[in-house]
C-alpha cells in the first residue's frame, strides 16, 4: 500500500519570501501525486497534480511542483507568498494501476502561517 | 466548475442518535468518497463507491455505512453516533479513469459534534 509523508506540521514563512513544502512518497509503481490546499473552515483544492511527462508541474496561484523519483519526492514550491497562502497543504498520492481500490492517501498536512 | 455540496456545514448529535450526511455532485461522476479528517491525522478514507449501488470500504470504515441510491448522491450514515466520531467529514467525486479517478473534487465539509 502507498504512503505519504509530510516531515513539517507547520512552517512559518515571512509575505514575499520563497515557500519549498516537503513531500515524500512510497509506492512501488509510478504514482500519481496531488497537492491540494485547505483554507480554513472550506474543503480541499487541487492546487497541482502530476501524473506522467514534465517532473515539473505548474499549478494554480502561482505554485509548482517537481516530482524527483530517484527521492520520491514531490515538492512544493512559491518563490513569494502572500498572506492569503496561509492555509494547510496536503501532498497525496493515488495507484497508478487506474483500479481506484485504493481511493487516495493523504499526507496529514502542513499548516503554512504566513508572518507580515 | 465541478460543484460538490453537503447538507449541512454543522451539525450536533447525541451519542446513540442515527446521523446521516448527504452529499451530491453536480458533474455525473461515477466515483464518490467520504474522507474523515481529524488533526494530526490529515484525512482518511471511509467509504467509497464506483456506481450506484456499488460499495467499497476504505482504511476506517468501522461504525459507518454508506447508500449510493442515485449517482449525483452518496450519504454516510453513522448507525449510532458516539463521541469517538467527531470529526470533519469531507466528500469528495471524481471522473472514471486511470489518473482522474484520482483527481478528487471536495465538498466544503460536515463539522459533526457527538455530545
Amino acid at each position: 500500500a502507498q504512503s505519504v509523508t509530510q516531515p513539517d506540521i507547520h512552517i512559518t514563512v515571512s509575505e514575499g519570501a520563497s515557500l519549498e513544502l516537503r513531500c515524500n512518497y512510497s509506492y512501488g509503481a509510478t504514482p500519481y501525486l496531488f497537492w491540494y490546499v485547505q483554507s480554513p473552515g472550506q474543503g480541499l483544492q487541487l492546487l497541482l497534480k502530476y501524473f506522467s511527462g514534465d517532473t515539473l508541474v505548474q499549478g494554480i496561484k502561482g505554485f509548482e511542483a517537481e516530482f524527483k523519483r530517484s527521492q520520491s519526492s514531490f515538492n512544493l514550491r512559491k518563490p513569494s507568498v502572500h498572506w492569503s497562502d496561509a492555509a494547510e497543504y496536503f501532498c497525496a498520492v493515488g495507484a497508478g494501476s487506474g483500479g481506484g481500490a485504493d481511493g487516495l492517501t493523504f499526507g496529514k498536512g502542513t499548516h503554512l502561517i504566513i508572518q507580515p | 466548475d465541478v460543484k460538490v455540496t453537503q447538507s449541512s456545514r454543522y451539525l450536533v448529535k447525541r451519542t446513540g442518535e442515527k446521523v446521516f450526511l448527504e452529499c451530491v455532485q453536480d458533474m455525473d461522476h461515477e466515483n464518490m468518497f467520504w474522507y474523515r479528517q481529524d488533526p494530526g491525522l490529515g484525512l482518511r478514507l471511509i467509504y467509497f463507491s464506483y456506481d450506484v449501488k456499488m460499495k467499497e470500504k476504505g482504511d476506517i470504515p468501522e461504525g459507518y455505512s454508506v447508500s449510493r441510491e442515485k449517482k449525483e448522491r452518496f450519504s454516510l450514515i453513522l448507525e449510532s453516533a458516539s463521541t469517538n466520531q467527531t470529526s470533519m467529514y469531507l466528500c469528495a467525486s471524481a471522473a472514471p479513469g486511470a489518473g482522474s479517478l484520482h483527481e478528487q473534487y471536495f465538498g466544503p465539509g460536515t463539522r459533526l459534534t457527538v455530545t
